[in-house]
């Protein structure tokens, strides 16, 4: 079953940040918080990664709670481009199979 | 970041018949790959896991003798869908890891629709 609650959906402004949360209350300490998103019929991408500290790249930044039990992804300037399904998955790293939840659409509106 | 292809991008056939889908790493060497199903509106559902010569890992439900996985080589992983139903439609994900890195590289996927 899969470790992560989400909300189904949520609607963003472009150009406003998008702030998508991710509830992982069961992570253990040797395991990720990974994000992926999935634009209608394609595969999904890889977006970002941690641990236990706040990271950032050119596509967005994750915040993880000091507990762990929670994230949030940024997207700083959502773009129309950013509609997608996005995944918060959490993995201990290897060749470890992942479980997808549902995830949340993400729409941004013009 | 590693690039993961997949063939055909969309199928179609007739039921009874068998498919064969295509998942490559391009720019990678993949000991390991996975199989996903995605059906409309719902999430991916991991099928199995395919390991470089030897025998896939199938996940509870998924018959394996009617999809056939083949990982021959450290590149290339197949799928294939043996006397495929219409139930059997749906659209097909591949993903895998670079070796020492735990990001997962997902293929475009292939939409399978059997008449």
């Amino acid at each position: 079953d899969a470790k992560t609650t989400q909300p189904p959906s949520m609607d963003c402004a472009e150009g406003r940040a998008a702030n998508l949360p991710c509830n992982h209350s069961t992570i253990s300490g040797n395991e990720y918080v990974y994000w992926y998103r999935q634009i209608h019929s394609q595969g999904p991408q890889y977006i970002i990664h941690g641990l236990k500290n706040n990271e950032t790249n050119e596509m967005a930044s994750l915040i993880i709670t000091e507990d762990r039990k929670s994230s949030t992804l940024i997207l700083p300037h959502a773009t129309l481009r950013d509609t997608a399904v996005y995944y918060c998955i959490v993995q201990s790293g290897g060749y470890q199979k992942v479980t997808f939840g549902t995830g949340t659409k993400l729409q941004v509106i013009p | 970041g590693a690039v993961v292809s997949q063939h055909p991008s969309r199928v179609i056939c007739k039921s009874g018949t068998s498919v064969k889908i295509e998942c490559r790493s391009l720019d990678f060497q993949a000991t390991t790959m996975f199989w996903y199903r995605q059906f409309p509106k719902k999430s991916l559902m991991l099928m199995a896991t395919s390991n470089e010569g030897s025998k896939a890992t199938y996940e509870q439900g998924v018959e394996k003798d009617k999809f056939l996985i083949n990982h021959a080589s450290l590149t290339l992983s197949t799928l294939t869908v043996t006397s495929a139903h219409p139930e059997d439609s749906s659209f097909y994900i591949c993903s895998s890891s670079v070796a020492g890195v735990d990001t997962q590289y997902f293929g475009p996927g292939t939409r399978l629709t059997v008449l």
